[in-house]
């Protein structure tokens, strides 16, 4: 079984506080992990990743944090601003698929951020 | 700009009919996605080429559709006599693999309506 789950669809947060999006995967193989931010009407835009043999990577005001035992990780956005709102996709490569590198996707979370 | 590129962005077409979507990759990636994303989930995978080859389809890619790289620089997809099941969002990705890791740059999709 290979998925990358997102299980909450949504969460909103104040302005100027941390905003953290969860992700799990079932499969231990997954080595790399991807975030996309999504616009409405605009394809997904590339944020942050991460390797298996890290467990956070930081890029501003995104740190993705991993944890390999618990099969999770999380972006986090510190701080938050009202132009984070959008849907955040976690991703991961099918593990098997290094030929392919075909992605597979959570459902995503709608964060919306208030000023 | 350099990024990815697609057209139509929005196209609505009667049931039935035939539409075939361009993509436009990042000049240097030899690597090439379609994906396919629906309300309320994320992109699903449905086929990849590299350079001009096709290495992979999904088995979501029924044989109403098919796609094409021929100079291993823009891609199409067509699909053939379409159904209402057919409407989505359907998204193009391109990327250059270094090493291990492998980062896909999302173009804005082409939204399709089968009235």
């Amino acid at each position: 079984d290979q998925q990358v789950k997102q299980n909450s669809p949504s969460l909103s947060v104040q302005e100027g506080r941390i905003s953290i999006l969860n992700c799990d995967y079932t499969n231990s193989m997954f080595d790399y992990f991807l975030w996309y931010k999504k616009y409405p009407a605009e394809g997904p835009t590339f944020l942050i990743s991460i390797s298996s043999i890290k467990d956070k990577n930081e890029d501003g005001r995104f740190t993705v944090f991993l944890n390999k035992s618990a099969k999770h990780l999380s972006l986090h956005i510190v701080p938050s601003q009202p132009g984070d709102s959008a849907v955040y996709f976690c991703a991961a490569p099918v593990p098997g698929s290094s030929n392919t590198g075909k992605l597979i996707f959570g459902q995503g979370t709608t964060l919306q951020v208030k000023p | 700009d350099t990024g990815v590129s697609q057209n139509p962005r929005h196209k609505i077409t009667k049931r039935g009919q035939n539409v075939t979507f361009r993509c436009d990759p990042i000049s240097e990636h030899n690597r090439l996605y379609w994906y396919r994303q629906t309300l309320g989930q994320g992109p699903e995978f449905l086929t990849y080429f590299q350079n001009e080859a096709q290495l992979e389809k999904s088995r979501l890619l029924s044989d109403r559709f098919s796609a094409e790289r021929p100079k291993g620089s823009f891609s199409t997809l067509e699909i053939q006599r379409t159904e209402q099941g057919d409407s989505a969002m359907y998204l193009c990705a391109s990327s250059l693999r270094q090493g291990m890791s492998e980062t896909q740059y999302f173009g804005p999709g082409t939204r399709l309506l089968v009235l």
